[in-house]
């Protein structure tokens, strides 16, 4: 099966400026997560996506939103960029049954805020 | 909100020796906690993940133990090896969520 693909990997942007990535899952994985990770914050979750409905969300202000189609890719907008924004910003996916099941992350999307 | 707290931030050790990290977390009802290694430049990969209907798991020269009373789990590493470095991360989770609260990170170094 081929893995967890994240597009673009790389991104610079200027404050203000909105950005959105793109996360195609595992075929056959039903739910999709979207987690920032920072030197100085670590692993933050941020929302999952699972039969194109947020099912979970993190502590993140309204500028970070996402979606999911019906094929179970996955996009993330964040808007009015700020310099704290600057992250990699990982998904990943998973069959999500009835238990929590293994995540799968993807490269990751490092953005980069000027 | 769940919080996950993880010890030490680094940790060296001598090829062939082992590691040990550890986690607390502080919602009761955490009932799921991976353990995700990350090379550097690489994407998180699950090196194994314990259940709290189970108190320890082996797979090979890696086991986690899960103590729920006290809310920790740990991770351990024995016969150390040069690829086993790398940033450790600890996470858990409950109600079935595919929402992962992290630990800091462990940079672990194996000296050769």
């Amino acid at each position: 099966k081929a893995g967890v693909t994240q597009t673009p990997r790389y991104l610079i942007k200027t404050r203000g400026q909105q950005v959105t990535l793109s996360c195609s899952p595992i075929s056959g994985h039903r739910s999709v997560s979207w987690y920032q990770q920072t030197p100085g914050q670590g692993l933050q979750f941020l929302f999952e996506y699972f039969s194109e409905t947020q099912r979970n969300k993190g502590n993140f202000p309204g500028r970070f939103s996402g979606r999911q189609f019906s094929n179970s890719r996955s996009e993330m907008n964040v808007s009015t960029l700020e310099l704290g924004d600057s992250a990699l910003y990982l998904c990943a996916s998973s069959f999500a049954g009835a238990l929590t099941d293994e995540q799968f992350f993807g490269p990751g999307t490092r953005l980069t805020v000027l | 909100g769940e919080n996950v707290e993880q010890h030490p931030s680094t940790l060296s050790v001598q090829e062939g020796d082992s590691a040990v990290i550890k986690c607390t977390y502080s919602d009761s009802a955490s009932n799921y906690f991976p353990w995700y290694k990350q090379e550097l430049g690489k994407r998180p990969q699950l090196i194994i993940d314990i259940r709290s209907n189970v108190g320890e798991k082996k797979d090979q020269r890696i086991a986690v133990t899960l103590n729920k009373t006290a809310k920790h789990f740990s991770l351990h590493i024995t016969e150390t090896q040069p690829e086993d470095s790398a940033v450790y991360f600890c996470a858990a989770s409950k109600g079935g969520a595919q929402k992962l609260v992290f630990g800091q990170g462990t940079r672990l170094t194996i000296n050769p």
